[in-house]
């Protein structure tokens, strides 16, 4: 079946660091990804996607590639801001299955 | 254009009543999804509706946890005889296509079983 693994959290960082959360997955096919963030007491909301190998999602900062020879879709930021803290989670979405698979969530703390 | 709404946000109920919670989801959007978010967990998938086609119910807990969607449009999110570990944020979403789009979630309910 497909699964989505993330990088573990909590990850605490000083403002303007490099952030990358891992995730890798598994699935049949060829699926699309996405990364969703949750800010503190706000719902769930779509950051970037990628829905074919070698494709860049890009928002606000944040960069994700769809590599699929390592089955992967990393999320990075060049310089983080305390207004990035909240929960960001990888997914994907098998056109075969139909719904989507998220993984555990990473919570992200920015210290000034 | 308004985003999906969950009502009621906060629902608090004693052990063993039973519960409904409702989804509107983003009008015209044939894909409806419910999950839940238990406190510092990551999302589980419960339902899944498509058009017409029958639901993927793989992910609903035990029996006592039911869904239907009427009319294409709006969703019920049924739990008979709640327990506490009930307890979480419950998630709807709505996307227009199953083909590589975007889930957009409601705010959630806030389900506490006493």
């Amino acid at each position: 079946g497909n699964s989505v693994t993330q990088m573990e959290g909590p990850v605490t960082l000083s403002e303007e660091a490099f952030l990358t959360i891992n995730c890798t997955y598994t699935a049949t096919g060829y699926p699309s990804l996405f990364w969703y963030v949750q800010y503190p007491g706000e719902g769930l909301q779509l950051l970037l996607k990628a829905t074919k190998a070698d494709d860049k999602g890009s928002n606000k900062g944040f960069e994700a590639t769809y590599r699929k020879e390592t089955t992967s879709f990393h999320l990075e930021k060049g310089s983080v801001q305390v207004s990035d803290s909240a929960v960001y989670f990888c997914a994907l979405l098998n056109t075969n299955a139909g719904k989507s698979t998220f993984g555990d969530g990473t919570t992200l703390t920015v210290k000034p | 254009g308004a985003g999906v709404s969950q009502s009621p946000s906060n629902k608090v109920t004693e052990k063993g009543k039973d519960v409904e919670l409702r989804c509107d989801p983003i009008s015209g959007h044939t894909a409806l999804y419910w999950y839940r978010q238990s406190l510092g967990q990551g999302l589980e998938f419960l339902i899944y509706f498509q058009g017409n086609s029958a639901p993927d119910k793989s992910g609903l807990p035990s029996d006592r946890f039911s869904a239907e969607r009427t009319g294409g449009s709006v969703s019920t999110l049924t739990i008979q005889r709640t327990q506490q570990e009930d307890s979480a944020v419950y998630l709807c979403a709505s996307s227009s296509t199953i083909v590589g789009n975007e889930q957009f979630f409601g705010p959630g309910t806030r389900l506490t079983v006493l």
